[in-house]
């Protein structure tokens, strides 16, 4: 059954470096999503893409953040600076766009900023 | 604007007793609602849907939701609850177009009892 990856797993970085979290959706969807979930709190949404540009994306999703499809199956979240709040889980999720948007959301990779 | 609102954030069953997570939605537009299964240090798992074909709602794991319009509820139930049922779950709302973002509720911790 077709799912989402990403990787990695686990992300260690030092408070002020670049990260970049990658996902590879699945191949027929069209639409792509970053969630987010600080420890003990609730998933939140980042940012949603389609046809190559943002198509919706919360305050969160400030300057320090970015997404990315460099090629044809990775979609990427860049944070350019990263800061002690940034540690959280991130999950990448994609669709289909049906009537329904039904979510498929990929394992997550935890971010830790030291 | 879409909601949705958990009442209590951690419910504890006996073993074969009832489980009953509540979860009412605010949406200015017909809904589609979602009930999410976290199980510790994984990602998000779909149990169930409602995309407006029927009002109660049949998922994986024995567990089911009702729709209620007029009560603005979409509470997830299991008749029988199984030690392996213990984990967090999540109810969500999302709008009815391509690239809708998913809104979840602050989740609910479900522990069982032996």
């Amino acid at each position: 059954e077709p799912e989402v990856t990403q990787t990695p797993s686990h992300q260690v970085t030092q408070m002020g470096q670049e990260v970049i979290l990658r996902c590879v959706p699945i191949s027929n969807h069209l639409y792509f999503y970053w969630y987010r979930q600080i420890l003990g709190q609730k998933v939140e949404f980042l940012v949603s893409f389609y046809n190559n540009e943002i198509s919706e994306k919360s305050e969160i999703f400030d300057d320090q953040f970015s997404v990315e499809r460099p090629d044809g199956s990775n979609f990427t979240l860049k944070i350019r600076s990263t800061k002690l709040e940034d540690s959280a889980m991130y999950f990448c999720a994609s669709s289909e766009g049906t009537a329904y948007n039904e979510q498929f959301f990929g394992p997550g990779t935890r971010l830790t900023v030291l | 604007a879409q909601s949705v609102t958990q009442l209590g954030s951690h419910v504890s069953v006996s073993e074969g007793a009832l489980v009953l997570l509540r979860c009412n939605y605010s949406s200015s537009v017909p809904p589609y609602l979602f009930w999410y299964v976290q199980y510790p240090n994984q990602g998000l798992q779909l149990l169930l849907k409602y995309t407006s074909a029927a009002t109660l709602v049949k998922g994986i794991n024995g567990f089911e939701a009702e729709f209620k319009k007029s009560e603005t509820s979409f509470h997830l139930t299991k008749p029988s609850a199984h030690m392996s049922d213990a984990a967090e779950y999540f109810c969500a709302v999302t709008g009815r177009s391509s690239a809708s973002k998913i809104i979840f509720g602050s989740g609910t911790r479900l522990s069982i009892r032996p």
